[in-house]
């Protein structure tokens, strides 16, 4: 059964300065995505990584895929407060008829 | 505008009572799915669809019911069997070829809470 967890699960951090999010997941898996929620909003998608190396840049965020180590980085660099929110990781399951695993989100606080 | 609609936004029910949440996607996409997400939690997945007029239970689907009579919707049904249905409700659409999931968007979801 695939799990996902993600670390840590809250940050508190201060405007300008870098962090990052990891999502570990236990089971082969090609495809991952990362997501955003602001309080009582629905999920905005950020990133997909679809292979081993790939790496993806909005503005201040940062996706990286390793799909060895099983591993997803979400980086942030010069943190801003409007990139306050939740972040989750999804994983889809191996093989066919494939769904999506939820790690747990990250509530991430940028103080000015 | 393309995109996914879900009503009501808020949904109150008594207890014993059965209520049907809406999901509507144009966006000609295959699969779709419903998740539950508890306060400071994650996402739940409680039915799933990858074709018309078929669907599978997702991880948490006791106590609620679903059909796919039409692509462009998935309505679910929250019935009184679920004891503890209070929490929000959210619906994605994603494109599926041969079994592979796609990036999914989700609708603005649906907070039903039991009085």
């Amino acid at each position: 059964e695939l799990k996902v967890e993600q670390n840590p699960l809250f940050l508190s951090m201060q405007e300008g300065k870098n962090y990052t999010i990891y999502c570990n997941y236990s089971t082969t898996s090609d495809r991952l995505y990362w997501y955003r929620q602001d309080p009582g909003k629905s999920l905005e998608s950020l990133f997909v990584l679809l292979s081993n190396g790939a790496v993806k840049q909005e503005g201040r965020l940062m996706a990286s895929l390793d799909t060895k180590a099983r591993l997803s980085t979400l980086h942030i660099t010069a943190a801003v407060h409007d990139l306050s929110a939740t972040y989750f990781c999804a994983v889809a399951t191996p093989y066919i008829a494939q769904k999506l695993v939820f790690g747990q989100g990250t509530r991430l606080t940028i103080n000015p | 505008d393309g995109g996914i609609t879900q009503s009501p936004k808020y949904l109150f029910r008594k207890e014993g009572q059965n209520v049907t949440l809406s999901c509507e996607q144009n966006l000609n996409h295959d699969a779709m799915y419903w998740y539950r997400q508890d306060p400071g939690q994650g996402l739940r997945l409680i039915y799933y669809s990858q074709i018309v007029n078929d669907f599978q239970k997702g991880d948490i689907a006791e106590g609620y019911s679903v059909s796919r009579e039409k692509k462009e919707s998935f309505p679910l049904t929250v019935t009184s069997a679920q004891k503890n249905p209070t929490a929000f409700y959210l619906c994605a659409s994603s494109i599926q070829l041969a079994g592979v999931v796609d990036e999914q968007f989700f609708g603005p979801g649906t907070r039903l809470t039991v009085l």
